[in-house]
């Protein structure tokens, strides 16, 4: 069965810092992995998705996120932060068989420092 | 175009009464349909998912249930509301071949048993 581990409840950054959360997943193979973005009372937005080739892939609102298949990780990064990036981010593994069903990880709230 | 709906967008029940919540999809043909809850402050939980017409696999044991009853139509119910089972309840879908341009959620129905 898939699982996802976000080992960071809580990250606070200054704004302008640079961003880094971390992603390792538990899957058979190399499976389908997201980033999602929920702000406060809304719905979950897609960052940006890895299904295979380049390991390094390129989301909305400038972040990315690297697949080490070595470390079963999928961190997410963006170099510098802004006040509107404070949400909670999901890392998310999909399924490679017809349900593709997708299991969340438990989530990593970001606070931005003025 | 491809669009879903959710509704209602906020709820509030009665302990011991039913539940009936509705996702339908717009614009694709045989989707892969989800239900997901998301409790207070924690991440997302997976609780059903259809890859076709009357076809639900449960993923945790619980007070609730689902029926795909049309192709585009995802039913979540309960006979009877436990305290426990507030949340954020979020529908979504993928095309049935696959999550190549992700995992299209809903709005969500925030429902709150008192």
């Amino acid at each position: 069965a898939q699982s996802v581990t976000q080992p960071d409840i809580h990250i606070t950054v200054s704004e302008g810092a640079s961003l880094e959360l971390r992603c390792n997943y538990s899957y058979g193979a190399t499976p389908y992995l997201f980033w999602y973005v929920q702000s406060p009372g809304q719905g979950l937005q897609l960052l940006l998705k890895y299904f295979s080739g380049d390991t390094l892939v390129q989301g909305i609102k400038g972040f990315e996120a690297e697949f080490k298949r070595s470390q079963s990780s999928f961190n997410l990064r963006k170099p510098s932060v802004h006040w509107s990036d404070a949400a909670e981010y999901f890392c998310a593994v999909g399924a490679k068989d017809s349900s593709y069903k997708l299991i969340f990880g438990s989530g990593t709230r970001l606070l931005v420092r003025p | 175009s491809q669009t879903i709906h959710q509704w209602p967008a906020t709820l509030v029940q009665p302990v011991g009464s039913p539940l009936s919540l509705e996702c339908t999809v717009e614009g694709t043909s045989n989707p892969n349909l989800y239900w997901y809850r998301q409790a207070a402050g924690r991440g997302l939980q997976l609780l059903f998912y259809s890859v076709g017409i009357g076809q639900i696999s449960s993923e945790v044991p619980q007070n609730l249930s689902a029926s795909r009853p049309q192709d585009r139509q995802f039913i979540l119910s309960s006979k009877k509301l436990l305290l426990s089972d507030s949340g954020f309840y979020l529908c979504a879908w993928i095309p049935g071949v696959g999550p190549a341009y992700g995992y299209t959620f809903g709005s969500g129905t925030r429902l709150t048993v008192v």
